[in-house]
């Protein structure tokens, strides 16, 4: 079946850009997307993907795609105290509302 | 303003108590899902609609009931609970598939 995965940690300091990774199995996937998640609070849809581009920039947000190897990166830029917290991917197939969410990525910045 | 309430945000219950947890809408949204986030696994989708009287299976719909007999709710109900079900819930709209809107969450403990 679908999975999708990711690390569970990542540690940096502020100002210094993360990267956070994700790999998904199937191949169907049409949209690609970054939730990022408060302590205590429901997910906040960050940025999404088509399957059909190679990047997408958003301000200090950069999704990088490589469909070939199926993984999805979420660069973010000058990362700041305020940027701690989990970050999930997700797929979704055009058209079927039926959603894949990984394990989460908890970041933790350090001033 | 735009937003997705649960009711209740804590709940305490017993095994084989049916309980039902609510989800509204005020955005007029046609989408709506149920997710279960639990440590380790991320986010798994229970049930989704696309629509009134409109419902499918997600990826772990065993145990739980839902319906959606107006477009602005669709509660999610636990017809005999177990403590395997104890997980924080969250229910989500949205209009098109590159947006979800996510709620604040039901933490629910099943004794």
């Amino acid at each position: 079946g679908e999975d999708v995965e990711q690390s569970l940690f990542l540690s940096v300091r502020e100002g210094d850009s993360s990267v956070i990774n994700c790999t998904y199995t199937d191949s169907s996937s049409t949209y690609l997307y970054w939730y990022k998640q408060e302590p205590g609070a429901g997910l906040q849809l960050l940025t999404y993907i088509f399957s059909n581009m190679d990047m997408k920039q958003d301000q200090r947000l950069t999704v990088l795609l490589n469909k070939k190897d199926k993984h999805l990166s979420l660069r973010i830029a000058d990362t700041q105290t305020g940027d701690s917290a989990i970050y999930f991917c997700a797929e979704a197939t055009s058209g079927t509302y039926k959603y894949i969410f990984g394990t989460g990525t908890r970041l933790k910045v350090l001033a | 303003e735009a937003q997705v309430t649960q009711n209740p945000r804590y709940l305490i219950t017993v095994t084989g108590k049916k309980l039902t947890v609510t989800c509204s809408q005020n955005m007029n949204h046609e989408y709506m899902s149920w997710y279960r986030q639990d440590p380790g696994l991320g986010l798994r989708q229970i049930y989704y609609s696309m629509n009134v009287e409109v419902t499918d299976k997600g990826d772990v719909p065993e145990g739980y009931k839902v319906s959606r007999k107006e477009k602005r709710n669709f509660p999610l109900i636990l017809e005999s609970p177990s403590p395997n079900q104890t997980s924080l819930y969250f229910c989500a709209s949205g209009t098109a598939q590159e947006t979800q809107y996510f709620g604040p969450g039901t933490r629910l403990l099943v004794l």
